[in-house]
């Protein structure tokens, strides 16, 4: 299995800011993944965060709102900009274990925009 | 069309009987992996069961079973002995081996077990 860590927990922010999430996974892993969980729903998938070059964005997630850098295969960060209230959403990220093709979540991280 | 199908929004079950959790899929990759998480009120995503395609057995882990029945597209989760702590929300995802990296959630199952 994968140990996954995530700062910050829980933030409040207000309208108009910026958020950086981190990611830190205990082992090096190639696939690296960001979703967004709004209240009461399932999980979106917003990027594909890939080691060395761009991410890969899901349909109607953009770069320049959500920016994801993976400097190596142990981290990740996504950036939450020019946030509104719709933001407000619980943010994962998660990793795929190639031997064994399961997916594993970090804690998340909830996120209030006022 | 939606690749995962949970139909049940909400279950209850009594405490120490089984419960079974429904997901249907849709692919036509004939390589794919179905995978069960569950959700407590604290947010975090905890990987339950996994079951690939080529599985010919049901996978099991504790008290957690897969009933997959690949000619139907079904992966229900059955959760045998219910414990007050496995009251949740349940997840049945998907993934597609050959067609990209991306796993489908169904829109989950809240589960709650009664005294």
């Amino acid at each position: 299995s994968a140990v996954i860590s995530q700062k910050p927990s829980r933030d409040i922010c207000q309208r108009g800011t910026s958020l950086t999430i981190q990611c830190q996974v205990d082992s090096q892993v190639t696939m690296m993944f960001w979703y967004r969980q709004q209240p009461g729903q399932s999980l979106t998938l917003i990027a594909t965060a890939n080691q060395g070059s761009e991410a890969t964005y899901e349909s109607g997630f953009v770069i320049d709102k959500f920016p994801i850098s993976r400097p190596n295969l142990t981290f990740s960060t996504l950036t939450v900009s020019n946030m509104s209230p719709e933001d407000s959403s619980i943010y994962l990220c998660s990793v795929v274990l190639a031997l064994n093709y399961e997916q594993y979540f970090g804690p998340g991280t909830r996120l209030t925009v006022t | 069309a939606q690749k995962i199908t949970q139909t049940q929004p909400g279950m209850f079950v009594q405490e120490k009987e089984a419960v079974t959790l429904d997901c249907t899929y849709d692919t036509s990759d004939p390589s794919y992996g179905l995978f069960w998480y569950k959700q407590p009120s604290s947010g975090e995503m905890i990987f339950l069961i996994y079951q690939g395609s080529y599985d010919q057995q049901n996978a099991t882990e504790g008290r957690y079973s897969l009933n997959f029945q690949k000619a139907r597209k079904s992966a229900n989760l059955v959760i045998s002995a219910s414990q007050l702590g496995d009251s949740a929300m349940y997840f049945c995802a998907m993934r597609e081996f050959n067609t990209g990296n991306q796993f489908y959630f169904g829109t989950g199952t809240s589960l709650t077990v009664i005294p």
